[in-house]
């Protein structure tokens, strides 16, 4: 079975300063892999998903992540973080076809002081 | 666009009792599914459905019931509330499963006492 490991439960950076949120993954083929981000007392939003091809991707609101095999990673990344990117961010995989779960990470809580 | 709406927002329940928490999506989105997040575990699935008369258990359905009679309803039933579904509660759909970005709801905050 599939499982996605984020290890950092809570990460504070400064505005304007880069970002960079881990994902492990467990899958023995090529996963499909998402970030999702969920602000204050709201549903979750899709940022960026990755399937296949080109191993960085990029996503909305200017983040992008990079899928490294070798590692069984897939990290989420911004240059320079606004106050309004505060928020909850959750990793989530999904593997082959007829198995229709998405498993997601523990999720990375954001903080951004001024 | 109302997207994917969930009914009620909040509840309380005393533990027995019996409830529905209601999704309904007008996306036309053949996926759907129901999560529980609680703090620290992320969000586990607890059933999902393919389309229309077509349901299967996720991660942690015990003490679940689902249908799918129409596209646009999955209902989610708690047949007798435990403590342990103190939740929040989100449904979520896609045009076409797992792989399909997932549109979520506002979720519903369940306390069982």
């Amino acid at each position: 079975a599939q499982s996605v490991t984020q290890p950092d439960i809570h990460i504070t950076v400064s505005e304007g300063a880069s970002l960079e949120l881990r994902c492990n993954y467990s899958y023995g083929a090529t996963p499909y892999l998402f970030w999702y981000v969920q602000s204050p007392g709201q549903g979750l939003q899709l940022l960026l998903k990755y399937f296949s091809g080109d191993t960085l991707v990029q996503g909305i609101k200017g983040f992008e992540a990079e899928f490294k095999r070798s590692q069984s990673s897939f990290n989420l990344r911004k240059p320079s973080v606004h106050w309004s990117d505060a928020a909850e961010y959750f990793c989530a995989v999904a593997t082959s076809l007829g198995n229709e779960k998405l498993t997601f990470g523990t999720g990375t809580r954001l903080t951004i002081i001024p | 666009n109302a997207g994917v709406t969930q009914t009620p927002k909040f509840q309380v329940l005393k533990t027995g009792q019996s409830m529905t928490l209601q999704c309904a999506q007008d996306m036309n989105h053949e996926y759907m599914s129901w999560y529980r997040q609680d703090p620290g575990m992320g969000l586990r699935l607890i059933h999902y459905s393919v389309g229309a008369g077509i349901t299967d258990q996720g991660e942690v359905p015990n003490g679940y019931n689902v249908s799918r009679s129409t596209t646009e309803d999955f209902p989610l039933r708690l047949l007798s509330a435990a403590p342990s579904q103190t939740s929040v509660y989100f449904c979520a759909s896609s045009r076409q499963g797992a792989f399909s970005p997932l549109h979520f709801g506002n979720g519903t905050r369940l306390t069982v006492t």
